[in-house]
């Protein structure tokens, strides 16, 4: 009954590496959605997408690109990996109609840049 | 911007409700959501209300929607050790599907 997969639930990189995290859901959702949570900050949206190859930065995007090839998966990937960047992402995904059931979401990520 | 409000923490006795509160500032929220964070989890979508509706019920769950005050509350009944978690207020407005989070609130539910 999986619906929003990340490929990852912990990961440890390098200052300086690419880091590419993945998600993938099988919902038929149009619309897909990075945030990254942090303690005391709550979630904050990175890069959303309504559409294949279609990208929108959310609050926070500096650091990061996204990348949406197939609908039902969207990449989030970190250039240049900087210890601030340590955090728990979450991709999210939801229907593009009316009403709005709000978001299915992945299990997160941890990340830990060193 | 638009704010969603909660306190941090809320401590309950197992078998006790627990009242969850969240003020919103936005007048023209659509969608009120609650979603519910298990440790090392994600978000998991536990209800919803629309903002033409005072009241939802689903099993233990009860939600209250205040439109005049902006405040919505999520009340669980019976209150167990495994609702121990963070639990998230989210609104949509002006079609946006993009919700604005609060912060979450830790309930912890002790013996």
């Amino acid at each position: 009954d999986v619906k929003v997969t990340q490929s990852s639930r912990y990961l440890v990189k390098r200052t300086g590496e690419k880091v590419f995290l993945e998600c993938v859901q099988d919902m038929d959702h149009e619309n897909m959605f990075w945030y990254r949570q942090d303690p005391g900050l709550g979630l904050r949206l990175i890069y959303f997408s309504y559409d294949v190859k279609m990208k929108e930065k959310g609050d926070i995007p500096e650091g990061y690109s996204v990348s949406r090839e197939k609908k039902e998966r969207f990449s989030l990937i970190l250039e240049s990996a900087s210890t601030n960047q340590t955090s728990m992402y979450l991709c999210a995904s939801s229907e593009d109609r009316e009403p709005n059931y709000g978001y299915t979401f992945g299990s997160g990520t941890r990340l830990t840049v060193v | 911007g638009e704010d969603v409000e909660q306190s941090l923490f809320l401590s309950v006795r197992e078998g006790d409700s627990s009242v969850i509160n969240c003020t919103y500032t936005d007048s023209s929220s659509t969608y009120l959501y609650w979603y519910k964070q298990e440790p090392g989890a994600g978000l998991q979508l536990l209800t919803y209300i629309f903002s033409n509706m005072d009241m939802k019920q689903d099993q233990r769950l009860t939600v209250l929607l205040n439109k005049k005050d902006k405040h919505l509350s999520l009340r669980i009944a019976d209150t167990q050790t495994g609702d121990s978690a963070i639990y998230f207020c989210a609104e949509t407005s002006g079609g946006s599907y993009i919700p604005t989070f609060g912060r979450g609130t830790s309930l912890i539910v002790h013996p």
